[in-house]
């Protein structure tokens, strides 16, 4: 079973409007991580925002959210004033045993193209 | 460096060709990964490296790959006798020890391989 599932082909927003890329995961590991990266087409990968499974909140930065849905197994990005410069390739990833520290590697989806129209 | 170096940036090769991919982390990470993407894809893990423990290799998609990393910093992803399928771009990451699990990976600008 894929571990990241990022079904959305490609995402359309109206500039200054808010959008939901949607993120699924499985693990039976109790202790997670969840991330989003966002790629331009310049190709880097630049580091979003971070939830952890036992956080109690769900993370906030700036702009972007996560709507963190334990039970469903689902860590969904929400953009708000969706600016033009945030046309790019979402990632979404994880990572498992965060508190024993072992197996850390990222897993990621396969990602979202998201395109913001003026 | 201040970020994730990676070399070369570009690469075109003779199929059957070996090819040597080098990354150098930001200084004091002790956690090093490689990545795979290819083109319009999601990234494929292929090895991961943390201080002096023994690689999780569990991504590496035949044994035509390998990888070091020596004295803890910089790594090198060896590619023998390349195959078109091997056309991609290679990302290294690097971030601090995972003790706190938010260790967010911070990536180079990719070595791109085309194998012709």
């Amino acid at each position: 079973a894929q571990k990241i599932t990022q079904t959305q082909p490609g995402m359309f927003v109206q500039e200054k409007e808010a959008v939901t890329l949607d993120c699924t995961y499985d693990t039976s590991d109790p202790s997670y991580g969840l991330f989003w990266y966002k790629q331009p087409s310049s190709g880097e990968m630049i580091f979003l925002i971070y939830q952890g499974s036992y956080d109690q909140q769900n993370a906030t930065e700036g702009r972007y959210s996560l709507n963190f849905q334990k039970a469903r197994k689902s860590a969904n990005l929400v953009i708000s004033a969706s600016q033009l410069g945030d046309s790019a390739m979402y990632f979404c990833a994880m990572r498992e045993r965060v508190r024993t520290g072992a197996n850390s590697k990222l897993t990621f989806g396969k990602g979202i193209t998201l395109s913001v129209r003026p | 460096g201040a970020g994730v170096s990676q070399s070369p940036s570009n690469k075109v090769t003779e199929k059957g060709k070996d090819v040597e991919l080098r990354c150098d982390p930001i200084s004091g990470h002790t956690a090093l990964y490689w990545y795979r993407q290819s083109l319009g894809q999601g990234l494929e893990f292929l090895i991961y490296f943390q201080g002096n423990s023994a690689p999780d290799k569990s991504g590496l998609p035949s044994d035509r790959f390998s990888a070091e990393r020596t004295g803890g910093s910089v790594s090198t992803l060896t590619i023998q006798r390349t195959q078109q399928e091997d056309s991609a771009v290679y990302l290294c990451a690097s971030s601090l020890a995972h003790g706190g699990g938010d260790g967010e990976l911070f990536f180079g600008e990719g070595s791109r391989l085309t194998v012709l």
